[in-house]
C-alpha cells in the first residue's frame, strides 16, 4: 500500500529566504506526482505535476524534483514571500492507485 | 477558479437528516473523484468514477452515496451521519483515472450536530 511522508509538518521562515519542502513515497511505481497548495478552509490548487519519466518541473519561482528509484521528490521555493504561506500538499498516482496523499507542509513566511 | 464547482460550500446537518453535496466540472474530463480531509489526517479517498461507472469505493460507510448521473457532475448523498463525520469534503477532476493531472473543488465544509 503506497504511502506518502511530507517533512517538515510545519515550517516558518523569513520573507525572501529559499526553501525546501520534501515528500517521500514507499511504491516507486508511480505514474506521476503531483505538488499542490491549499490555503486554510479552501481546496486544492495544482501547482507542478511531474511524470514518473520527468526529473522536475519548474514554474515561476517554484521547482519540484523527482528521484522515482528513491520515492523522493522536493518542492524548492525561491523568495519566499508571506502570499507563499499556505499548506502545501504532495500526492502520487500509480497503476491502480488514484493520488494518495501526504499529511502536508505547514508554511509561514514572515514579513 | 479550477473549473471544478462544489456547492454548498457550507452544510450544517442534523444527524436525522438527509441531504446531497454537488460537484460539476466542464473541463472535458472522464474521472471524478470524492475525497475527505479532516483534521490531522491525509486526504482521505472515498469514491472514484470513470466514465460515469464507479470504479472504487474505499470501504465507505453506506450513509455515504454516491451519484454520477454524466461525466459533468458528482453527487454525495448524506444521510444519518455522525458528528465524526464531519469534514471538508473535496471533489476533483481529471483527464482519466491516471497520469493525468487531478483538478479540485473548493470543497463543501460540512458540520454534523
Amino acid at each position: 500500500k503506497q504511502e506518502v511522508t511530507q517533512i517538515p509538518a510545519a515550517l516558518s521562515v523569513p520573507e525572501g529566504e529559499n526553501l525546501v519542502l520534501n515528500c517521500s513515497f514507499t511504491d516507486s511505481a508511480i505514474y506521476n506526482l503531483q505538488w499542490f497548495r491549499q490555503d486554510p478552509g479552501k481546496g486544492l490548487t495544482s501547482l507542478l505535476l511531474i511524470q514518473s519519466s520527468q526529473r522536475e518541473q519548474t514554474s515561476g519561482r517554484l521547482n519540484a524534483s523527482l528521484d522515482k528509484s528513491s520515492g523522493r521528490s522536493t518542492l524548492y521555493i525561491a523568495a519566499s514571500q508571506p502570499g507563499d504561506s499556505a499548506t502545501y500538499l504532495c500526492a502520487v498516482t500509480g497503476r491502480n492507485t488514484p493520488l494518495v496523499f501526504g499529511k502536508g507542509t505547514r508554511l509561514s513566511v514572515i514579513a | 477558479e479550477t473549473g471544478v464547482t462544489q456547492t454548498p460550500r457550507h452544510l450544517v446537518m442534523g444527524m436525522t437528516n438527509k441531504k446531497s453535496l454537488k460537484c460539476e466540472q466542464h473541463l472535458g474530463h472522464n474521472a471524478m473523484y470524492w475525497y475527505k480531509q479532516s483534521a490531522k489526517k491525509p486526504l482521505e479517498l472515498m469514491f472514484v468514477y470513470n466514465f460515469k461507472e464507479q470504479t472504487e469505493n474505499n470501504s465507505v460507510p453506506s450513509r455515504f452515496s454516491p451519484e454520477c448521473p454524466n461525466s459533468s457532475h458528482l453527487f454525495l448523498h448524506l444521510h444519518t451521519l455522525q458528528p465524526e463525520d464531519s469534514a471538508l469534503y473535496l471533489c476533483a477532476s481529471s483527464p482519466d483515472r491516471a497520469n493525468t493531472e487531478a483538478f479540485f473543488g473548493q470543497g463543501t465544509r460540512l458540520t454534523v450536530v
